[in-house]
């Protein structure tokens, strides 16, 4: 099975409006972690936001929030006021902390940002 | 402080040739992290090194993929010989134990391999 499920290939979004990019994962572990990364076409991975298994809140990171839906094991990207800088691939992860530190990524969601 | 460093950036090579990346993690972290990500898809663990023991080499092709990270700290991955499907970007990562949330895991900015 599939640890990180992303079923958006490929998505749009008018420039100064918000997009959600979706994700759902994987685990029998009770601890873990959940990523967003964005890759732009020169190919570094950049960390864009961070949500433990135990936290309670959504986190947040200036334009970006993570909708966190623990029952139903999914973690959201939320980006507010799109900007032509944002696209680029989008990548969720998830760390399982007790298996070892294993670091798995799913399949990536590709957003253009439209003028 | 100082991100991951990976070296070369970029490589192009002849199939059946031989290739090897390196990368020197953040100092202090103790997990390290190969891996591959061929175009459109998501990155692939190759390999984990806790220290300089493997954690997990379970999708490394140990028939031409080799990796070492000997005293704990840089590390090599090495193809040899090199396919044409080997083409890929190659990416070092490197977290502490702890992990320290999402800002205790840090990507080089990899290395992207061209097999012609």
């Amino acid at each position: 099975a599939q640890k990180i499920t992303q079923t958006q290939p490929g998505m749009f979004v008018q420039e100064k409006e918000a997009v959600t990019l979706d994700c759902t994962y994987d685990t029998s572990d009770q601890s873990y972690g959940l990523f967003w990364y964005k890759q732009p076409s020169s190919g570094e991975m950049i960390f864009l936001i961070y949500q433990g298994s135990y936290d309670e809140q959504n986190a947040t990171e200036g334009r970006y929030s993570l909708n966190f839906q623990k029952a139903r094991k999914s973690a959201n990207l939320v980006i507010s006021a799109s900007q032509l800088g944002d696209s680029a691939m989008y990548f969720c992860a998830m760390r399982e902390v007790l298996a070892g530190n294993q670091f798995y990524f799913g399949t990536g969601t590709s957003l253009t940002v439209i003028p | 402080e100082a991100g991951v460093a990976q070296s070369p950036r970029y490589k192009i090579i002849e199939k059946r040739q031989s290739v090897a990346f390196w990368c020197n993690p953040i100092s202090g972290h103790a997990t390290l992290y190969w891996y591959q990500q061929i175009l459109g898809q998501g990155p692939k663990l190759l390999i984990q090194f806790q220290n300089n023991g493997v954690v997990d080499d379970s999708q490394l092709p140990k028939d031409r993929f080799s990796a070492e990270r000997l005293k704990g700290v840089d590390s090599t991955l090495k193809i040899q010989p090199a396919k044409l499907e080997d083409s890929a970007v190659y990416l070092c990562a490197s977290s502490s134990l702890r992990g320290a949330g999402g800002h205790g895991y840090t990507f080089g900015s990899g290395t992207r391999l061209t097999v012609v």
